[in-house]
């Protein structure tokens, strides 16, 4: 298995730009997130996505888009780029345990800078 | 999700166990007590979860309070590899609320030689 893949690990985008950040995962996972994380602060969740056809708004969700047409991919749109949202962002995906709870996992990161 | 508090920074010497403490004194009773870590730079890795019981798995060893208030992350032999910010986090796990992870400040580890 590849895990959770992310692409593209680095990105620079002029303000106004849009652009996607893939997200992938061929463990057969039910749930997926997307996290922001800025310079010396812990993750944020933007959205996150309870199976196909079923995504949410986390703590974060202005300015970007999400859609999850299939198991395996959950895209991150960004709709017109702006400085602020300047960050390192994860993708993760989980499954429910046995015992209760889940296990997730999280892919590299994207670094996406906005000048 | 209840909230949580690390201590901000610890240290351990290689080879002894890393003890981690949290404190969840809000924690509810469905829910769960995760921990994750972050080495610089890379995504978050899971490290164990539990409910009530006391867990261990390679990785490491929770220990739960009786009154589930608190918890002890114990990883028995640090290396210089376990080095990283230390999540614990506190959630109800469940087909509405899915992965949703909380991330607070953490416990910055430093295993020194």
């Amino acid at each position: 298995n590849a895990g959770v893949t992310q692409t593209p690990k680095f990105q620079v985008l002029k303000t106004g730009q849009s652009m996607t950040l893939q997200c992938a995962q061929d463990m057969n996972h039910e749930y997926m997130s997307w996290y922001r994380q800025d310079p010396g602060m812990g993750l944020r969740l933007i959205h996150y996505s309870v199976g196909a056809g079923i995504t949410d708004q986390g703590e974060v969700p202005n300015g970007y888009n999400v859609s999850r047409s299939t198991t395996e991919d959950f895209p991150l749109r960004l709709l017109s780029a702006a400085p602020s949202q300047t960050s390192v962002y994860f993708c993760a995906s989980s499954y429910s345990t046995a015992g209760g709870g889940d296990t997730q996992y999280f892919g590299p990161g994207t670094r996406l800078t906005v000048l | 999700d209840a909230k949580t508090t690390q201590p901000p920074s610890m240290d351990c010497a290689e080879g002894r166990a890393a003890n981690l403490p949290c404190n969840h004194s809000t924690i509810s009773g469905n829910e769960y007590v995760y921990w994750y870590r972050q080495i610089h730079s890379q995504g978050p890795q899971y490290i164990i979860h539990g409910l009530k019981n006391n867990e261990t798995n390679e990785m490491a060893s929770l220990i739960i309070t009786e009154d589930r208030k608190s918890s002890t992350l114990i990883l028995p032999h640090a290396t210089l590899r376990d080095t990283a910010v230390y999540y614990c986090i506190v959630r109800v796990f469940g087909e509405t609320s899915g992965s949703r992870l909380t991330f607070g400040e953490g416990t910055q580890l430093t295993v020194n030689p």
